[in-house]
């Protein structure tokens, strides 16, 4: 059974970093690209980041260019997302996705259950 | 950065209804795009790939259609159980979903 657990969500002030991690199982992790998708309190879904299945092709979404890192350590089943000078709109449910594919992304066939990070004062 | 155009944004049938959704790309993403249900409290779950192609598991009242820039999500006989938010997903550039439509009964 594939299982994505995220974890590291936590209340941050703004300006500060977070390093959100997901392990994966159930599944041969480094065949597949891996993404981040966000959701705000009450809003739609938004596409974060995605690495390819070796780490060797990694893409943000410009919102979060500059700021996060999305890497990858697969002799540890493990996808991170490095969170740099948080901002109050960075407040959401960060979810661990499985690409169906290895290099530059097609669609998510499996989902965490998030991890919510709250950047406040 | 290619946009997509989701519509509309929420609805409310009768169970039974047959129910439809578009989603437009700003341009031409050949058979690019997904479609997502999410519940209330609970994460996404693929239900159609690659516009057309159905999601192993998923119920044969779920269907979708379309290429290039207009693309279409169908409910033949809504059920209570599909209350939820329905999203597209382009692939062919840098991933990006629709805004989303929230469907409800009447």
């Amino acid at each position: 059974e594939v299982q994505l657990v995220e974890s590291g969500g936590v209340v941050v002030q703004p300006g500060g970093s977070l390093r959100l991690s997901c392990a994966a199982s159930g599944f041969t992790f480094d065949d597949y690209a891996m993404h981040w998708v966000r959701q705000a309190p009450g809003k739609g879904l938004e596409w974060v980041s995605l690495i390819s299945w070796d780490g060797g092709s990694t893409y943000y979404a410009d919102s979060v260019k500059g700021r996060f890192t999305i890497s990858r350590d697969n002799s540890k089943n493990s996808l991170y997302l490095q969170m740099n000078s948080l901002r109050a709109e960075d407040t959401a449910l960060y979810y661990c996705a499985k690409d169906a594919a290895y290099g530059s992304g097609s669609y998510y066939d499996y989902w965490g259950q998030g991890t919510l990070v709250t950047v406040s004062s | 950065d290619i946009q997509m155009t989701q519509s509309p944004s929420s609805l409310s049938a009768s169970v039974g209804d047959r129910v439809t959704i578009t989603c437009q790309a700003s341009q031409d993403i050949s058979n690019y795009l997904n479609w997502y249900q999410q519940k209330p409290g609970k994460a996404p779950k693929l239900l159609i790939y690659d516009a057309s192609n159905l999601e192993t598991g998923v119920p044969s009242r779920f269907s979708g259609s379309g290429s290039g820039t207009d693309f279409t999500f169908t409910i033949s006989s809504l059920q209570p159980e599909d209350i939820a938010t329905y999203y597209c997903q382009q692939y062919d550039n840098l991933p990006r979903f629709g805004g989303g439509t929230k469907v409800e009964i009447k």
